[in-house]
């Protein structure tokens, strides 16, 4: 089974400076996607970035980027220029490409981030 | 741009009473989806569902819960009698195929048991 790790339950940041929130994953699988989701006061999930296990080059979505270690199971979020809006609860989640397990998304336990004006 | 639906919004039920949560996936979608997220936690798998049927399931999911989608529009899930631990954000998504793509939420449904 796979697992997702957050091991920083809040972080905290000033506006308009850089932040990474950190997750670590296990899995005995080659081929699996990871995300990032957003989840505001309103709970609604929302996905902020993707990033696909076979591809080496880290994805990027406008001021969000991941660092994505395969080898070490690391995938850290930086969000650049932080703002207030990026207040929110972020998961990081798992996902096998294939095998029998049909899109069932592993969540980690969540990180609080405050941005501070 | 299209998105998951879910009603109520919010429910408040007797313990022991029946619930149906409802949910609109996004049209062409193939793979349906329920999740559960007790207040304060992480969000957990509960089932997703596939060609009418259900692919698969977590522990979680016992004898208490069961999905269905009636008419190929809307997504439901039915808890026949529930607990207080029952109370949580269920969230439904879906997606085009499983695993590589997107799964798009909805908003959810805060269910109230007391």
């Amino acid at each position: 089974a796979q697992t997702v790790t957050q091991s920083q339950p809040e972080m905290s940041v000033q506006e308009a400076e850089t932040v990474t929130l950190s997750c670590t994953y296990d899995t005995s699988e080659s081929d699996y996607y990871l995300f990032w989701y957003k989840q505001p006061p309103s709970r609604q999930m929302i996905l902020v970035i993707r990033q696909e296990a076979y591809k080496q080059q880290n994805a990027t979505e406008n001021r969000f980027s991941v660092n994505f270690q395969k080898a070490a199971k690391s995938f850290s979020l930086k969000i650049s220029d932080s703002q207030l809006g990026d207040a929110a609860m972020y998961f990081c989640a798992y996902v096998n490409a294939g095998g029998t397990s049909y899109g069932k998304l592993t969540f980690g336990q969540g990180t609080i981030l405050t941005v501070h004006p | 741009e299209p998105e998951v639906t879910q009603t109520p919004s919010h429910q408040v039920t007797q313990m022991g009473q029946e619930v149906i949560l409802r949910c609109v996936p996004i049209s062409n979608h193939l793979y349906f989806y329920w999740y559960r997220q007790i207040l304060g936690q992480k969000v957990e798998f509960l089932v997703s569902f596939y060609n009418n049927e259900i692919s698969e399931k977590s522990e979680i999911f016992d004898d208490q819960f069961s999905v269905e989608r009636p008419d190929g529009s809307n997504f439901t899930l039915k808890i026949r009698s529930t607990k207080l631990e029952d109370s949580a954000m269920y969230f439904c998504a879906s997606s085009v195929w499983r695993g590589n793509t997107e799964a798009f939420f909805g908003q959810g449904t805060r269910l109230t048991v007391v």
